[in-house]
Order: structure tokens, then sequence, then C-alpha cells
């Protein structure tokens, strides 16, 4: 597709339950994104993908987040045993990676809206 | 450590006003990258421009225009003549030299009234 898409765009659980989130990114992207937004904390980023391997972790809350990435592409958030302050909206950015360096643009899916009961 | 701040929570003008968005920023790299993004009620983050840290150049798009000023570490972003569709929440983001993780500022709502 043309931008970056997540899914699923919603997603209610309970409390205790673990939740899979998608992200798909523009083709040819090879950095990931994982950041999250919630009221009381803004924007916070979580995990950095360059290919298949992550070597920025430093914004994963607990042990209980986790994230992969696989054939440089699809990546997914696990969160397991959820907490209702894991309640946010997810978002996942891609970018370019060129000769001047990371820091290309990043560009945003419409995000996964979690809401733990 | 890398901080963003955007002192303004919510600014409200009327349509044809210009309006400046403060940012300022705090690094210790010598070498980053400043952006803004603008999150419309609909919700995606829209990219709108990427600075680097050895070009104090300012830009014009269109309506839209940015002041980079290193020795007051500020990004400002000013929309002249504003219009009902500028209403959004406006980013500032940085990024330092390793790795391309933002740090974003806690953002500012503008709305623009008719």
């Amino acid at each position: 597709g043309a931008g970056v898409s997540q899914s699923p765009s919603n997603k209610v659980t309970e409390k205790g339950k673990d939740v899979e989130l998608r992200c798909d990114p523009i083709s040819g992207h090879t950095a990931l994104y994982w950041y999250r937004q919630s009221l009381g904390q803004g924007l916070e980023f979580l995990i950095y993908f360059q290919g298949n391997s992550a070597p920025d972790k430093s914004g994963l809350p607990s042990d209980r987040f986790s994230a992969e990435r696989t054939g440089g592409s699809v990546s997914t958030l696990t969160i397991q045993r959820t907490q209702q302050e894991d309640s946010a909206v997810y978002l996942c950015a891609s970018s370019l990676v060129t000769s001047v360096g990371l820091n290309q643009p990043q560009h945003f899916g419409d995000g996964t809206r979690l809401s733990i009961l | 450590a890398q901080k963003v701040t955007q002192a303004q929570t919510e600014i409200s003008v009327v349509e044809k006003e210009d309006v400046t968005l403060d940012c300022v920023y705090e690094t210790r790299d010598t070498t980053y990258y400043l952006f803004w993004y603008k999150q419309p009620p609909s919700g995606e983050l829209v990219f709108l421009i990427r600075r680097n840290s050895f070009d104090e150049q300012n830009e014009i798009s269109g309506r839209y225009s940015w002041n980079f000023q290193k020795s007051t570490s500020s990004f400002n972003f000013t929309i002249t003549a504003s219009q009902v569709v500028d209403s959004a929440v406006y980013f500032c983001a940085l990024a330092g030299n390793q790795g391309g993780k933002l740090i974003f500022g806690q953002g500012t709502e503008l709305s623009v009234k008719p």
C-alpha cells in the first residue's frame, strides 16, 4: 500500500489478556518505529527496528512488551498480561535509511486504539 | 538528556490571523534533527518539515514558515493567514545522532475559528 498500515484499528480486551498489534510499513522503508500516545504521557518512543534487528528497545515500559519484525517488513508488537495503564493509541512509523543518516522523515500509520477493561 | 518543550498547550485564533507555535529543545548532540508534525482531529500524524542542526536557514512553504535559531535552541512555526483547516495538534520533535527515534514535545492544540 501507499502508506503505513496498522491493524486492528481498535482493540478492546480484558485486563490480563495478551494482545498483538500489527504494522505494515511503506514498501522499501527499512527503519520501523513503535510509539505510544496517551493522555498523560504524550507521544513516547517504544522501540526501533533497522531491518529485522532492534538496536534500540529503550522505550519498552516493561518485560510484558515485546516486538519483532520479520522479512524486513511487517512488525508485531505484543503486550502480555495487559494492564489498564496499557490503554493508549499505539503508533507505527517507517522511514528510509539513506547515506546521510537515519533521520529521514518518519511516516506514521493511523494507529491502534487499545482499551483495557 | 534530550527534551522538547512546547510551552503553549492551547492556542485559539480567528481565521486569517497569524499564529506562532513555540518549540524549545535541549540536546548535547552536535548533530541533530528537528521536525514538526500535524495531528488533525482524524488522528494521523502528518510530517511537515525536517531541519538539521547545521542548516539554520529559515524555510517558507506556502502559508507555513519555520524559524530555527541555535543560539536560543528554538524551532518556531508560524502559520500566516490561518484557516479553519489548520485546526489540529502540532508536535515539535527532536532526533539525535543515534538511531532516529523521535523525542516529542507535549503538543500545541491550535483552534482556528471562522
